[in-house]
């Protein structure tokens, strides 16, 4: 089972910000916070992750909380081409001998940035 | 774009039959994760190879089965198939490195399967 909890549905005015919340109130202390988004019919595309730091890329920045319970996911300016699904993922880094772990999705958040 | 392609795109079949679905991995990747994302629910992890053998697996039948080749490419292979195998099925690359945690997995677009 996913270990987050997100809001079934957002929306944003194009060109404002957009925050997307999530709780993981269990994550453990080597487990990292992943964000995913799916535009329709399409892959999930990576956007961001972070332990405890906040993070910026080119895409979003990632707020965590000093507890590490929650975060939010900034879009900084949101456009029509970021309405999509957004999956928040805790996931461990441990090393598993050489190969990786899965992904554990849940429903995410279906963000609809509007005119 | 991500470099991971699959094919085919769209796919249909019938209850019963077998289908092969194919995943080329982003040039220098070696792991392949394999997702079947039912309409309107998050993927759900079938399995992953790494270094052509399987390593880990979700809770999937034994009839999902894989294959990973030398090149890193894979296929996904269901048998006896059944209404509810109607999916959209993913493949993820990444590059695993012993005592390397980091691993960020990059998703192709995905094979629309249809059982009828």
């Amino acid at each position: 089972d996913a270990k987050t909890t997100q809001p079934p549905s957002m929306d944003c005015a194009e060109g404002r910000a957009a925050n997307l919340p999530c709780n993981h109130s269990t994550i453990s202390g080597n487990e990292y916070v992943y964000w995913y988004r799916q535009i329709h019919s399409q892959g999930p595309q990576y956007i961001i992750h972070g332990l405890k730091n906040n993070e910026t890329n080119e895409m979003a920045s990632l707020i965590i909380t000093e507890d590490r319970k929650s975060s939010t996911l900034i879009l900084p300016h949101a456009t029509l081409r970021d309405t999509a699904v957004y999956y928040c993922i805790v996931r461990s880094h441990r090393d598993y001998g050489g190969s990786q772990g899965n992904l554990i999705f849940g429903k995410g958040t279906k963000l609809s940035v509007k005119p | 774009e991500t470099g991971v392609t699959q094919s085919p795109t769209h796919l249909i079949k019938t209850r019963g039959q077998q289908v092969t679905l194919r995943c080329s991995s982003q040039s220098g990747h070696n792991t392949v994760s394999w997702y079947q994302q039912a309409l309107g629910q998050g993927p759900q992890f079938i399995f992953q190879y790494y270094r052509e053998e399987e390593n880990g697996r979700g809770n999937f039948p034994p009839r999902f089965s894989g294959l990973q080749f030398p090149n890193y490419s894979s296929e996904l292979n269901v048998n006896a198939l059944e209404l509810d195998d109607s999916a959209l099925y993913l493949c993820a690359s990444s590059l695993a490195r012993p005592g390397v945690s980091k691993n960020i997995q990059y998703f192709g677009a995905g094979t629309r399967l249809s059982v009828l």
